[in-house]
């Protein structure tokens, strides 16, 4: 069974620098997506980057990139330029391709970040 | 607004109540997922609807939840005799939705938190 985890409960970092959250993941399928999702206190998932299993480049939305290392099963995110906003929880999930059960996604346990000024 | 909504947002009711909760999906999306997060956790799927039908359900899913979309479009997610242990935020999410492995990216509404006293 696909599983997602995310071993860094918490972290601290100081505002402005830059910020990996790691994201390890197991399937059996060599088609797949991953996702990283951004849960503020008010309880929104806010999607943040997406990486499919066979995109040759790692994926990046401003200051969210995807460090994708497919034989190692990892695909952490890394935020560039941290800001006080960014304070919030980060959700790694794992979708697989087909109609019925592979549909849904899974998400790991979550890491909290939290920006220092 | 054109996302995802949920309604009611936050919902207290007394131990063996009944409550409803509706999902109104992005308009054409095809697929509707429900989740439920509990403090601390990742979202854990619940069922998954591909346009009316209801393609999965997860063992967290008891005979007290049932979930319907019957015209393809809003969803409705109801508990029975709800029990303390019930108390969680649920999570409506829609998605575009094909038979290969796609970047579609799912999209979370705000949740609706249950408290069950």
């Amino acid at each position: 069974a696909q599983k997602i985890t995310q071993t860094q409960p918490g972290m601290f970092v100081q505002e402005k620098e830059a910020v990996t959250l790691d994201c390890t993941y197991d399937t059996s399928d060599q088609s797949y997506g991953l996702f990283w999702y951004k849960q503020p206190s008010s309880g929104e998932m806010i999607f943040l980057i997406y990486q499919g299993s066979y995109d040759e480049q790692n994926a990046t939305e401003g200051r969210y990139s995807l460090n994708f290392q497919k034989a190692r099963k990892s695909a952490n995110l890394v935020i560039s330029a941290s800001q006080l906003g960014d304070s919030a929880m980060y959700f790694c999930a794992m979708r697989e391709p087909g109609y019925s059960s592979a549909s849904k996604i899974i998400f790991g346990s979550g890491t909290r970040l939290s920006i220092r000024p | 607004d054109t996302g995802v909504s949920q309604d009611p947002r936050h919902k207290i009711t007394k131990r063996g109540q009944n409550v409803t909760f509706r999902c109104d999906p992005i308009s054409e999306h095809n697929r509707l997922y429900w989740y439920r997060q509990t403090l601390g956790q990742g979202p854990e799927f619940l069922t998954y609807f591909q346009n009316e039908a209801q393609l999965e359900k997860s063992r967290l899913l008891s005979d007290r939840f049932s979930a319907e979309r019957p015209k393809g479009s809003f969803s409705t997610l109801e508990i029975q005799r709800t029990e303390q242990g019930d108390s969680a935020m649920y999570l409506c999410a829609s998605s575009l939705g094909g038979g290969i492995p796609s970047g579609n990216t799912i999209y979370f509404g705000e949740g609706s938190w249950l408290t069950v006293v």
